[in-house]
């Protein structure tokens, strides 16, 4: 049971656009900048939104993401296919000392 | 270019010790970065296992600090992960991460190791 709730998966046709929820408590999303990551099949995940809407060098602007109170929110407008993969939210939690928590994941699909 | 690499034992025995170390290239763990572990079970989401900062402060998950060590190699520029007690619960492919100070995502990331606990 993962700290953070995510959907399990979303899926849209190429050129749609899909949205990931997020969703966390004050102790954690509710205080801290929510940070999103892309994982290929086989491959480590890679950095793709920080700090609740900021994107890395060299990732596409067609993926944004917001926040709201507890909850966390990936945007993919303009799917392509290589946007199949799995994304997973992430964020510290103040509480217990304190430490990195995930969501379960959410696997994309594009139809 | 940071570049981070896995290497440790494939096969570790029930009630045993797994240990992992991470080499580091492109950076010095001695910089003001987080060094971090970070698990994901077959089939499963992600994990955080345990971070170590430059003065060998550390961080580890609540559900997981009883059994977990994570120690620096400043003169091989090497960061290791040792969890101990292990069981089949345990088998994940592990990777090492880094991050900034504050509350900076983890930027940069290993292939990842493979960890089987299995008699």
């Amino acid at each position: 049971q993962s700290v953070l709730t995510q959907p399990p998966s979303a899926s849209g046709t190429p050129g749609q656009r899909v949205t990931i929820s997020c969703s966390g408590s004050s102790s954690n999303i509710g205080s801290n900048f929510v940070n999103w990551y892309q994982q290929l099949p086989g491959t480590a995940p890679k950095l793709l939104i920080y700090a609740d809407n900021q994107r890395p060098s060299g990732v596409p602007d067609r993926f944004s993401g917001s926040k709201s109170g507890t909850s966390g929110s990936l945007a993919i407008s303009g799917l392509q296919s290589d946007d199949e993969a799995d994304y997973y939210c992430a964020t510290w939690d103040a509480s217990l000392n304190g430490y990195w928590v995930f969501g379960g994941g959410t696997k994309v699909t594009v139809l | 270019q940071v570049q981070l690499q896995e290497s440790g034992p494939g096969l570790v025995r029930p009630s045993g010790t797994l240990s992992l170390t991470c080499t580091v290239s492109g950076d010095s763990i001695s910089s003001g970065k987080w060094w971090s572990w970070i698990r994901q079970s077959p089939g499963k989401g992600l994990e955080w296992v345990g971070e170590i900062y430059r003065s060998g402060s550390t961080n580890y998950n609540p559900s997981l600090k009883s059994r977990v060590t994570i120690s620096a190699d400043k003169s091989k520029n090497q960061f290791s992960l040792e969890v101990t007690s292990v069981t089949a619960a345990d088998t994940a492919v592990y990777f090492c991460a880094t991050r900034g100070t504050g509350y900076y995502p983890f930027t940069y990331w290993g292939q990842g190791a493979l960890v089987t606990v299995s008699s």
